[in-house]
């Protein structure tokens, strides 16, 4: 079964550094989003992204937030100056189309972030 | 956009059959019902999503009467791989992803 893949699984940094998070979603899926959960808390949808542009964000997704499509496989999220409560488990998702209709989304298995 | 409810928390045996209900009384005519799985540490997982009546795959099924005001997930035979939050979904493919609520989940524990 095909996997959207997360690197690294677990990233500590200190408050105030820049980190990037990866991923490689499916290959055929034309749609990828992040989202993040704080320990204990709801799933939240940071940002979606389709042709190399953003096509949706949330409040959570301010200037310290930006996403890159680098190559054709891999997808980042940027965080340019992390805060304490950015410590979350950020999960990138994809999916085949836009619309919800079809089957949802693959998730991966999140890479979590811990701000010192 | 349609506001679900879902039990916090259920317990259930091992063989078991679970139904979790959840209840969107405000569902649009074009919105569809999506039920997601999570493990701790572990993206959610999709399982099954359904518009009305019953839809079946190999995990669950997915029961939506016809008022669509509520759905329940059915897990067959449950085990103790089973124990994990069981988030429902209710959205329009039109809807944006932002405005697509995830709740709190209803946390299924499975026991021996």
């Amino acid at each position: 079964e095909p996997e959207v893949t997360q690197t690294p699984s677990h990233q500590v940094t200190q408050m105030g550094q820049e980190v990037i998070l990866r991923c490689v979603p499916i290959s055929n899926h034309l749609y990828f989003y992040w989202y993040r959960q704080i320990l204990g808390q709801k799933v939240e949808f940071l940002v979606s992204f389709y042709n190399n542009e953003i096509s949706e964000k949330s409040e959570i997704f301010d200037d310290q937030f930006s996403v890159e499509r680098p190559d054709g496989s891999n997808f980042t999220l940027k965080i340019r100056s992390t805060k304490l409560e950015d410590s979350a488990m950020y999960f990138c998702a994809s999916s085949e189309s836009g619309v919800r209709g079809n089957y949802g989304y693959t998730f991966g298995s999140g890479t979590r972030l811990t701000v010192v | 956009l349609a506001k679900t409810t879902q039990p916090i928390s259920m317990d259930s045996y091992e063989g078991q059959e679970v139904n979790i209900t959840c209840s969107h009384n405000n569902i649009a005519t074009n919105d569809y019902i999506t039920w997601y799985q999570q493990f701790p540490s572990q993206g959610p997982r999709f399982i099954i999503q359904g518009y009305k009546t019953k839809v079946t795959n190999e995990v669950a099924s997915l029961f939506i009467p016809a008022d669509r005001k509520s759905s329940t997930l059915s897990l067959p035979r449950v085990s103790l791989s089973d124990t994990a939050v069981y988030y429902c979904l209710v959205g329009d493919e039109g809807d944006s992803n932002y405005q697509l609520i995830w709740g709190a989940g209803t946390k299924l524990i499975i026991k021996p």
